[in-house]
């Protein structure tokens, strides 16, 4: 993999279902992963910064998991509600491009009730 | 406490035009991004201030160009516009480099 990549494009949940999502990117030279929510008529927001292989970060529902070997990340929103419908980011920083995050083209959720 | 403010909110310019864009980072915050995102793409890394020099830089010709100023608001100029310039331009603001982004709404930028 040269670049982030995100899947699915995109996904449609039941609320009060859980569900996930992936992020893949470059393993060799890895310094960080970020996660950012970005919803209509807003501004991204971030979610978590990930560092370290086998980290876990979790705010509320929502959950993520990082592999830096194999150079993926999970998403997880466990419990679907209509205000997780967002197009979710997730950008990658190796440590030869300090300070440059790349993007992937986001996994976009639609909750529905 | 405001957050990163983005100036003008939509522009329409034509092709070979100029145009600068404006933003002013989160307080607390000395470090300054710009991405550009066209539709159906994730943001696009343009270039990264810090302490009014360019630190970072992506694949972008040399027409995007930016500043940042003492107080740490920073302005992106692109010369020459061509129609693939259309696109959302965000700025964000972060503590250091590595830090959580903070974005603006963005500035529309149309092209006819």
């Amino acid at each position: 993999i040269l670049n982030v990549e995100q899947s699915p494009q995109s996904l449609h949940v039941q609320e009060g279902d859980s569900t996930n999502f992936t992020c893949s990117f470059p393993s060799s030279n890895f310094y960080a992963l970020h996660w950012y929510r970005w919803e209509t008529a807003k501004s991204p927001e971030a979610l978590f910064v990930m560092t370290l292989n086998g980290d876990e970060k979790k705010k509320g529902r929502i959950s993520a998991t990082l592999n830096t070997k194999e150079g993926y990340s999970y998403l997880y929103i466990k419990g679907s509600q209509p205000e997780d419908s967002a197009t979710y980011l997730c950008a990658f920083m190796t440590t030869d491009s300090w300070g440059k995050l790349q993007f992937g083209a986001g996994t976009q959720v639609v909750v529905t009730p | 406490d405001a957050g990163v403010t983005q100036s003008p909110t939509h522009l329409i310019k034509t092709r070979g035009q100029q145009v600068t864009l404006r933003c002013s980072p989160k307080s607390g915050h000395d470090t300054v991004s710009w991405y550009q995102q066209a539709l159906g793409q994730g943001p696009q890394f343009i270039f990264q201030y810090y302490e009014e020099e360019e630190r970072q830089r992506g694949n972008f010709p040399d027409r995007f160009s930016g500043h940042q100023f003492p107080n740490y608001s920073s302005e992106l100029n692109v010369n020459a516009l061509l129609l693939g310039d259309s696109a959302l331009y965000l700025c964000a603001s972060s503590q250091t480099g590595d830090q959580p982004q903070h974005f603006g709404d963005g500035t529309r930028l149309s092209i006819l």
